[in-house]
C-alpha cells in the first residue's frame, strides 16, 4: 500500500524559500504523476502543481513564477520549492499521487500534510 | 483560469439523501473528482471518473454529471459523513492545462 510522507521546516522567514520533500513508500514513484496541494488555515484546497516521474511539470499559473517541483527517482521522492514566501503562503501542504488521463484528474493517495508557517 | 463553484454549506437529516454540486466550464470537458475532508485530516478521494468509488468508500456515495455541473450524492447520509467536500477537475482554459478545486461544501448531518 503506497504511503506518502511530507517533510521539511515548519517555520520559514518572509522572503525566503520554502522547501518540502515527499517520500513515497510501499510503491515506486515511476509511472505516476505526483502533486503538491496546500490549504491555508480555515480555507479551501489550492493546487500548486504536479510532476511526472520523468520530470515534466505543470504549475498553477498564479504561483508559477515562484514554484519549482522536482523528482528524485533514486530516492523515491519529489520536492517542492516556493520562493519569496509571505504570510499568505502559510498553509498545510499536502503531497498526493495523481492519476491523470484525457478526461480526468484525481488524487488517490495523500500524505497527512505538514504545516508551514511564514513568520519572522 | 476557470473556476469550480460549490455551495458553501449544505445540511441533511440523518438517513436522508443529499446532493452536493460543483459548477464550472471545465466540467463540460472533464470529469470531476470528489474529496471528503474531516477536521484535522487529509482529504480522501470518494468519487472519480464517470462514477467510480475507490476501494473502501461506501456505496452510498455516487457521482453524476450534466453539462457544466457535477454532483456528489450521498444516499442515506450517516453521522460520519459530516465533513467538507471538494470537487476537482482538469482545466484547459486559456490554452494552458491546469487543475482546479472548488471552494468546498461543508456538509452538516442533522
Amino acid at each position: 500500500q503506497v504511503q506518502l510522507q511530507e517533510s521539511g521546516p515548519g517555520l520559514v522567514k518572509p522572503s525566503e524559500t520554502l522547501s518540502l520533500t515527499c517520500t513515497v513508500s510501499g510503491g515506486s514513484i515511476s509511472s505516476y504523476y505526483w502533486s503538491w496541494i496546500r490549504q491555508p488555515p480555515g480555507k479551501g484546497l489550492e493546487w500548486i502543481g504536479y510532476i511526472y516521474y520523468s520530470g515534466s511539470t505543470n504549475y498553477n499559473p498564479s504561483l508559477k513564477s515562484r514554484v519549482t517541483i522536482s523528482v528524485d527517482t533514486s530516492k523515491n521522492q519529489f520536492s517542492l520549492k516556493l520562493s519569496s514566501v509571505t504570510a499568505a503562503d502559510t498553509a498545510v501542504y499536502y503531497c498526493a499521487r495523481v492519476v491523470m488521463e484525457i478526461y480526468y484528474y484525481y488524487m488517490d493517495v495523500w500524505g497527512k500534510g505538514t504545516t508551514v508557517t511564514v513568520s519572522s | 483560469s476557470s473556476e469550480l463553484t460549490q455551495d458553501p454549506a449544505v445540511s441533511v437529516a440523518l438517513g436522508q439523501t443529499v446532493r452536493i454540486t460543483c459548477q464550472g466550464d471545465s466540467l463540460r470537458s472533464y470529469y470531476a473528482s470528489w474529496y471528503q475532508q474531516k477536521p484535522g485530516q487529509a482529504p480522501v478521494l470518494v468519487i472519480y471518473g464517470k462514477n467510480n468509488r475507490p476501494s473502501g468508500i461506501p456505496d452510498r456515495f455516487s457521482g453524476s454529471s450534466s453539462g457544466n455541473t457535477a454532483s456528489l450524492t450521498i444516499t442515506g447520509a450517516q453521522a460520519e459523513d459530516e465533513a467538507d467536500y471538494y470537487c476537482n477537475s482538469r482545466d484547459s482554459s486559456g490554452n494552458h492545462l491546469s487543475v482546479v478545486f472548488g471552494g468546498g461544501t461543508k456538509l452538516t448531518v442533522l
